[in-house]
């Protein structure tokens, strides 16, 4: 039962353009959102981070929308840079809980 | 650097074998966690400790276990190891029992 989904396993953008990744959830019961950045052999890196009581956050490039209603988010970074290409993971967290639900992750490829 | 550590690096072992992988948290940190990421697999949430005691567990196997110790560092113990074991062990940590939790670099165990 796949709670967290990520359909993109990958996306290509060129540098300077806008980035767009997509997740979706199931859980009604996540109120805490999260996004990681992960290089290869290395752990994941926290990028930001949403509460199910805002629907936007942002962070420098980085900015996370939360649409509720369709239980879906995403993040956006602004302007793409050769150094983002990273796998990207969604994860989700429940009322009071502490387990983290990750998607499968999407390889951003951010080409000079 | 997140600040979390985890020893070994890499380590490859044969079935039937048990072995201990070891996480220290960033310092502060109370939470810890650890999740398994396996080839076909995202991060699977396997069990958090908080100040020393267990506070959520996961799809954790009965052939693991894990315990933190009073300096708050932490080891998961896998044993009778299979060959389906072989995956990615991340230790995350974090100040609180919930929210953001950060990262170490994993340890890559090989079972032949």
């Amino acid at each position: 039962d796949q709670q967290v989904k990520q359909n993109s396993p990958s996306l290509s953008v060129q540098e300077g353009r806008i980035s767009i990744l997509n997740c979706d959830y199931t859980n009604s019961m996540f109120d805490y959102f999260l996004w990681y950045k992960k290089y290869p052999a290395e752990g994941p890196t926290f990028l930001i981070s949403i509460s199910s009581i805002k629907d936007k956050n942002e962070d420098g490039r980085f900015t996370v929308f939360l649409n509720k209603s369709a239980k879906h988010l995403s993040l956006h970074i602004v302007p793409s840079q050769p150094g983002d290409s990273a796998v990207y993971f969604c994860a989700a967290s429940a009322r009071g809980g502490s387990r983290l639900t990750f998607g499968e992750g999407t390889q951003l490829t951010v080409n000079p | 650097d997140s600040g979390v550590t985890q020893t070994p690096k890499h380590l490859i072992t044969a079935t039937g074998q048990r072995v201990t992988l070891r996480c220290s948290p960033r310092s502060g940190d109370l939470s810890v966690y650890w999740y398994q990421q396996s080839l076909d697999q995202g991060l699977q949430f396997l069990i958090q400790y908080y100040n020393g005691e267990e506070r959520a567990k996961g799809n954790i196997l009965e052939r693991f276990s894990a315990q933190q110790f009073p300096d708050l560092h932490s080891e998961l113990n896998l044993s009778s190891l299979e060959l389906g074991d072989s995956a990615l062990y991340f230790c995350a940590s974090s100040p609180a029992p919930s929210g953001e939790q950060f990262f170490g670099p994993g340890t890559r165990l090989t079972v032949l």
